[in-house]
């Protein structure tokens, strides 16, 4: 069974620029996750999709946004970008929503550095 | 809301030795989950772990052991016969139960063990 697969794996944006990542899940998993991770502020939440819906969204500006497609593909968008946007972006998926014992699986990441 | 603490930021075991990796967690919620999290190097994160809080028995899995501590809001990973593919970085993670708007993970820092031959 494949896992999680999150393209590009790296890139290279400059400031203002507008980046598009995407993850798609393990086959049958409807909820994907996103985080990002940095040296400073550690693993923080994005949001959740599970059924092409938002089902919550963690303290980030509007400039980050996400959509889920109904094969459960998820994509992440960060328009504007700012330096400090340079981080590991992680996608994670899982079979269930809002279920507290449903496993979390992760992607290996798309890492973005903003020059 | 729920914040999650890894005190030490980096440890070192000897291999084939124990070593016992420390998290603290704050909530006000009497049911939740608790996760260990595995980051090698450019790699993927793994489930190492999970501890549901309404059950008293500590959780195991193979070489992996936790320390529970309700009360204490303690949630320990002991690695046992320490290999060098246990080298990463290790995440302690909370998560609310049930609750689809709050189903998210709280993680802490994250502590980078290194194993020496």
């Amino acid at each position: 069974k494949a896992g999680v697969t999150q393209t590009p794996r790296y890139l290279i944006k400059t400031r203002g620029q507008q980046v598009t990542l995407s993850c798609s899940p393990i086959s049958g998993h409807r909820s994907v996750s996103w985080y990002q991770q940095t040296p400073g502020q550690g693993l923080q939440f994005l949001f959740e999709y599970f059924s092409e819906t938002q089902r919550n969204k963690g303290n980030f500006p509007g400039r980050f946004s996400g959509r889920q497609f109904s094969n459960s593909r998820s994509e992440m968008n960060v328009s504007t970008l700012e330096l400090g946007d340079s981080a590991l972006y992680l996608c994670a998926s899982s079979t269930l929503w809002g279920l507290g014992t449903g496993e979390l699986f992760f992607g290996e990441g798309s890492r973005l550095t903003v020059l | 809301a729920q914040t999650v603490t890894q005190s030490q930021p980096e440890m070192s075991v000897q291999e084939a030795e124990t070593v016992t990796l420390s998290c603290t967690y704050d909530t006000s919620e009497s049911d939740y989950y608790l996760f260990w999290y595995k980051q090698p190097p450019s790699r993927q994160m793994i489930l190492v772990i999970r501890q549901e809080a309404y059950k008293q028995q500590n959780a195991t899995e193979n070489r992996f052991s936790v320390n529970f501590q309700k009360a204490a809001k303690s949630f320990s990973l002991k690695i046992s016969d320490s290999q060098l593919g246990d080298a990463a970085m290790y995440f302690c993670a909370y998560r609310s139960p049930n609750t689809g708007a709050n189903s998210k993970l709280t993680f802490g820092k994250g502590i980078t063990l290194s194993v020496r031959p």
